[in-house]
């Protein structure tokens, strides 16, 4: 079965930038989406289709997807981003969909 | 306002059942492709099954269910429901269902979760 591979935490200082990494065989050919889960919420999408952003979520928040490593990238970080972001993908070989094992973003 | 609700957990005993129930409301839900993921305590999530939209029959179920889990619909009543059978202790975790965002492979409207505990 198809494997995602995620730092299990990332820290910056506020107003930096965060990098998230999500790692996989070939992913840059699947497309990727990425949630934000703050604690005793329910996950919300956002980043879907490797680097679209639903309405409502910030340019501040971006992502790519090249090779085996997909990104999500937030910029100018403060408090509020501080939560679990999970990538996703649907792997069409066995029509299952995959989580990445999380990465919990903090905000020093 | 779209809105998805489950019901239906607690506490069980290994070896025994739950039915999961899923109501939606504030949009068509027969036109909606409908999924089950779930979170075990302090973990990440886990896809479990998917059912298609209308009276589609496709029906995908994660590895580590199958056999033991079943996904079904009833659209005149709104809802998605998940059968799990024989549970495990390694089946407690917050229940989740998700509408699949017609057009792409993601998870759009979330529920809450209902909780299952299997516990002697």
């Amino acid at each position: 079965s198809y494997v995602l591979t995620q730092p299990p935490s990332v820290s910056v200082a506020p107003g930096q930038t965060a990098r998230i990494t999500c790692g996989g065989v070939n992913i840059g050919t699947k497309s990727v989406h990425w949630y934000q889960q703050r604690p005793g919420q329910a996950p919300a999408v956002v980043v879907f289709d490797d680097s679209d952003r639903p309405s409502g979520i910030p340019e501040r928040v971006s992502g790519s997807n090249s090779g085996n490593t997909a990104t999500l990238t937030i910029s100018g970080v403060d408090a509020g981003d501080e939560a679990a972001y999970y990538c996703l993908v649907w792997d069409t070989t066995t029509d299952h969909w995959v989580f990445g094992g999380g990465t919990k973003l903090t905000v020093l | 306002e779209e809105q998805l609700v489950e019901s239906g957990g607690g506490l069980v005993q290994p070896g025994g059942s739950l039915r999961l129930s899923c109501v939606a409301s504030g949009l068509t839900f027969s036109d909606q492709e409908m999924n089950w993921v779930r979170q075990a305590p302090g973990k990440g999530l886990e896809w479990i099954s998917y059912i298609g939209s209308f009276s589609r029959t496709t029906i995908y179920v994660a590895d580590s269910v199958k056999g033991r889990f079943n996904i079904s619909r009833d659209n005149a009543q709104n809802s998605v429901f998940l059968q799990m059978n024989d549970l495990r202790v390694e089946d407690t975790a917050l229940y989740y269902c998700a509408t699949l965002r017609e057009g792409y492979h993601f998870f759009d409207l979330w529920g809450q979760g209902t909780l299952v505990t299997v516990s002697s």
